[in-house]
């Protein structure tokens, strides 16, 4: 079974800019996986970032953008805040109906 | 407002049964695939399934496959998920979301919690 890799952790200064990336244990991602990403504080529902590659979802500020980076999907994190501090997570489509997150990523701000 | 309000957690005996609700409000529930998520306890996010607008066609995570089963009723503008006998791994809190298509999903509910455990 293909597994969504992800960064573990991850750590940005303030104002600075970090890249998380997604990417498969076997193969590349590309958009036909339909990657999106999605931003979680403790105890809170995820919050929808990103979708199909590189569509920001309303209300999203243009500091986070998506791309394909290489052989793995990435979310571009540019002025990095204090409470952009939380999980990040991507999700990907492997076809027949199945989707798969990634383990997730948990940002830094510091 | 477009909203998902999940119900029907709680704590269930391993072997047990539980269903869980979600309502919708504020869009035409019947245009939309729909899906369940769960999370468990301080772990990451899980797809567990999702189901077409009229029901006709569903999809299961290989863990749950067999033992849950997701449902609609459009008239209602409600989405359920029917977990049959639950195992301790199946402690999560389950999140109900909307699919808008091109890989998004939301809105998201707040999500219920259910605690498998004797």
């Amino acid at each position: 079974q293909t597994v969504v890799t992800q960064e573990p952790s991850f750590s940005v200064s303030p104002g600075g800019t970090v890249t998380l990336t997604c990417g498969l244990s076997s193969g590349s991602v590309s958009t036909s996986y339909y990657p999106s990403w999605y931003q979680q504080t403790p105890g809170q529902a995820p919050r929808t970032l990103i979708y199909n590659t590189n569509t920001r979802s309303s209300g999203v500020p243009d500091r986070f953008s998506g791309s394909i980076l290489g052989n793995k999907a990435a979310l571009t994190i540019t002025g990095a805040q204090a409470d952009d501090e939380c999980d990040y997570y991507c999700l990907l489509y492997m076809g027949s109906g199945i989707w798969v997150f990634g383990g997730g990523t948990k940002l830094t701000v510091l | 407002e477009v909203q998902l309000v999940e119900s029907g957690g709680g704590l269930v005996q391993p072997g047990g049964s539980l269903r869980l609700s979600c309502a919708a409000s504020g869009f035409t529930f019947s245009n939309y695939w729909m899906t369940w998520v769960r999370q468990a306890p301080g772990k990451g996010l899980e797809w567990v399934a999702n189901i077409k607008q009229d029901g006709s066609a569903t999809y299961y995570v290989v863990s749950v496959k067999g033992r849950f089963t997701i449902s609609r009723d459009n008239a209602k503008n409600s989405l359920y998920l029917q977990m049959n006998s639950l195992r301790a791994e199946d402690t999560a809190v389950y999140y109900c979301a909307r699919y808008r298509g091109d890989g998004c999903f939301d809105p998201w509910g707040q999500g219920t919690l259910v605690t498998v455990s004797s």
